[in-house]
C-alpha cells in the first residue's frame, strides 16, 4: 500500500539552510505536497509539485523530486526561528480523487 | 476568501455524548475532505465528498461516526456516542477538481473525558 516516510526531527541554526527529506512508495503519485503545522494550528500549504516536474522554487523554498528514487525534499534557505514547526510531506495518488497520504511529520527546531 | 472554516475550535465532552463538528469549505471548491490527527496514527483520511456526494468513507473508524454534506457550503461530522479514544484534532479540507491545491481548516480539537 501507500506509505510516506520522513525523519522525525531536524535541528538547524538560524541562517543555515534546512533540508527535510521524504520518501514515498507509490509510483503513481500525481502531486506531492509540503505542509507546515505550527503548535496548536492547522495545516498550511507551503508548496506542491506535479509529478512530472523535478524542481520547484518559491522564494526561500526549493522542492526537489527524484521520481526514480521516489524521494522528495524541501530546502528552506536562510532558516529563521519562525520556521520552527512540523513539516508534513504528502502524496496524492492517481485516481484517488485527491485524498492525501501523509507522512508522520518532521519537527524542525531552529536555534538562534 | 476566508479559507476553510471549522467550528467549534475546541470541544470537550463526556463519554457517551453526541458530538457534531462543522465545516464550511472554500466557495467554489467541489471536493471536501475530513481528516483526523492523533499522535499515534498521524493524519488519516476519514471520508471525502465530491459535489456533496460521499465518495469514499472507508476511513471512518466505525458506525459511531457519520458525515453529511447537505449543500455545497456545509458539512458535518458526527460522533454518537463519543468515546475517549475519539480524542483528536479533526481537520476539514477542500479543493477544486483538477487542481493541486488542497486547503485545510484550522481544525477542531476534540477531548472526550
Amino acid at each position: 500500500g501507500e506509505d510516506v516516510e520522513q525523519s522525525l526531527f531536524l535541528s538547524v541554526r538560524e541562517g543555515d539552510s534546512s533540508v527535510i527529506n521524504c520518501t514515498y512508495t507509490d509510483s503513481s503519485s500525481t502531486y506531492l505536497y509540503w505542509y507546515k503545522q505550527e503548535p496548536g494550528a492547522g495545516l498550511q500549504l507551503l508548496t506542491y509539485i506535479f509529478s512530472n516536474m523535478d524542481m520547484k522554487q518559491d522564494q526561500r523554498l526549493t522542492v526537489l523530486l527524484n521520481k526514480k528514487d521516489k524521494h522528495l525534499s524541501l530546502r528552506i534557505a536562510d532558516t529563521q526561528t519562525g520556521d520552527s514547526a512540523i513539516y508534513f510531506c504528502a502524496e496524492s495518488i492517481e485516481g484517488s480523487q485527491g485524498n492525501l497520504i501523509f507522512g508522520k511529520g518532521t519537527k524542525l527546531s531552529v536555534k538562534p | 476568501d476566508a479559507g476553510v472554516i471549522q467550528s467549534p475550535r475546541h470541544e470537550v465532552t463526556e463519554m457517551g455524548q453526541e458530538v457534531t463538528l462543522r465545516c464550511k469549505p472554500i466557495s467554489g471548491h467541489d471536493y471536501l475532505f475530513w481528516y483526523r490527527q492523533t499522535m499515534m496514527r498521524g493524519l488519516e483520511l476519514l471520508i471525502y465528498f465530491n459535489n456533496n456526494v460521499p465518495i469514499d468513507d472507508s476511513g471512518m473508524p466505525e458506525d459511531r461516526f457519520s458525515a453529511k454534506m447537505p449543500n455545497a457550503s456545509f458539512s458535518t461530522l458526527k460522533i454518537q456516542p463519543s468515546e475517549p479514544r475519539d480524542s483528536a484534532v479533526y481537520f476539514c479540507a477542500s479543493r477544486v477538481a483538477g487542481e493541486g491545491e488542497q486547503y485545510f481548516g484550522p481544525g477542531t480539537r476534540l477531548t472526550v473525558t
